[in-house]
């Protein structure tokens, strides 16, 4: 089983459509958790950290459940501009190092 | 700021061959992370460094290595090239230490390598 795993989409979506990124990982020795946004052939962006309180940074809400290993994006009133590959990624390192594992990522296409 | 720098952007090397990559950080960053992308998957970790040591290393054969300078630039080593190592090697900096728990990573635009 691989350690973090991701929807296999790619997800076809009109504009303003809501979407739903699913995530779950494999170790629960997990630190710290992240969503990055990755454009075709570019290096990946940091989209938004996840916290267990769940956060949201205008239209993006990551949710994070440590019982069930999961975490969540939700992209509310899609824009053309969020196509992209999402990489969900959990870092299970500490003060020590880091160790961050990315999942294989979802393509989002947003249709005009 | 500048951000992560990365060269050289694109490389072409036989089998057999040994390949050089660089990696200077955001300023202030103390950690750099390579990482391997082939098309289609997500950065797989390779190494970490902070403060000239390795502190961390991926599931990489021998053939790789690393280090990192006392400026905290970074270069990556990898000897025999296969063919298989064509990917994108991204490098990130973090502003990650011992005491701080920032974790963040932050991305340079990758050296692609093709090995024919």
């Amino acid at each position: 089983r691989k350690e973090v795993e991701q929807d296999p989409g790619p997800f076809n979506v009109p504009e303003g459509a809501t979407v739903a990124f699913n995530c779950t990982y494999s170790n629960s020795a997990s630190q710290s958790f992240f969503w990055y946004r990755q454009d075709c052939r570019k290096e990946p962006k940091l989209l938004m950290s996840v916290y267990s309180s769940g956060n949201e940074d205008g239209r993006f809400t990551a949710q994070l459940n440590r019982a069930s290993q999961y975490i969540s994006l939700l992209i509310r009133d899609s824009k053309l501009s969020d196509s992209a590959t999402y990489l969900c990624v959990v870092n299970y390192g500490d003060n020590y190092g880091q160790n961050f594992v990315f999942g294989p990522g979802t393509r989002l296409s947003v249709l005009p | 700021d500048a951000g992560v720098t990365q060269s050289p952007t694109h490389l072409i090397k036989t089998r057999g061959q040994q390949v050089t990559l660089r990696c200077s950080p955001i300023s202030g960053h103390k950690s750099v992370s390579w990482y391997q992308q082939v098309l289609g998957q997500g950065p797989q970790f390779i190494f970490q460094y902070y403060e000239k040591e390795e502190r961390g290393r991926g599931n990489f054969p021998d053939r790789f290595s690393a280090r990192q300078f006392p400026n905290y630039s970074s270069e990556l080593n990898v000897n025999a090239l296969l063919l298989g190592d064509s990917a994108l090697y991204l490098c990130a900096s973090s502003p990650h230490t011992e005491t701080s728990g920032e974790e963040t990573q932050y991305f340079g635009p990758g050296t692609r390598l093709l090995v024919l």
